[in-house]
């Protein structure tokens, strides 16, 4: 069965810390891509990671993927309130037609 | 930017009555989804379309169909609405780079009750 898993499901932070989401899939997969929501609100676009090794940052976050592993990292560095969201991470199956097989996200909230 | 754009925010409708929710994007791209949302589920994708006319199954097309007449509208039909379908209903759509899909670019979401 295509899986992605992330964890934790749920995180709660102080402003200021470090954290790691960790999203692992069990299928083949050459790209990973990652998510935010905002509570009602729907989703939007942070990371889209193409190939091994690869690396992207955006202000406080960091996003890395390891095929080899079938493990990807959204990296949180000295978190603020305003990082607090659900993070979804999605892979794209390869020989399909390309669907994407979605986590269950990670809730993050940073407390002030 | 661009720009996805669903009928409804929000939806109420009677058990048995034909839903109809519209999509339409504006930035000509090829591929288009509809998912649904729901608390500790995630997102389940319903059906897509890669082109116009065409369409594949997600997950739980059951209860759903859709229609893709126009390149940049997709519709999504719950034929005879159920109280098990009471969701949030996401559009996106993405478009062709080389080995695969740009990442998916969503509307604001359409919350359907149904009673």
């Amino acid at each position: 069965e295509l899986k992605v898993e992330q964890n934790p499901l749920f995180l709660s932070m102080q402003e200021g810390k470090n954290y790691t989401i960790y999203c692992n899939y069990s299928t083949t997969s050459d790209r990973l891509y990652w998510y935010r929501q905002d509570p009602g609100k729907s989703l939007e676009s942070l990371f889209v990671l193409l190939s091994n090794g690869a690396v992207k940052q955006e202000g406080r976050l960091m996003a890395s993927l390891d095929t080899k592993a079938r493990l990807s990292t959204l990296h949180i560095t000295a978190a603020v309130h305003d990082l607090s969201a659900t993070y979804f991470c999605a892979a794209q199956v390869m020989d399909s037609n390309y669907q994407l097989i979605w986590g269950a996200g990670t809730k993050l909230i940073i407390k002030p | 930017d661009v720009k996805v754009t669903q009928s409804s925010r929000y939806l109420v409708k009677r058990t048995g009555e034909k839903v109809f929710l519209e999509c339409v994007q504006d930035m000509d791209h090829e591929n288009m989804f509809w998912y649904r949302q729901d608390p500790g589920l995630g997102l389940r994708l319903i059906y897509f379309s890669y082109d116009v006319k065409m369409k594949e199954k997600g997950d739980i097309p059951e209860g759903y169909s859709v229609s893709r007449e126009k390149k940049e509208r997709f519709s999504l039909i719950l034929e005879s609405a159920s109280t098990n379908q009471t969701s949030m209903y996401l559009c996106a759509s993405s478009y062709f780079i080389a080995g695969g899909l740009s990442e998916q670019y969503f509307g604001p979401g359409t919350r359907l009750t149904v009673t």
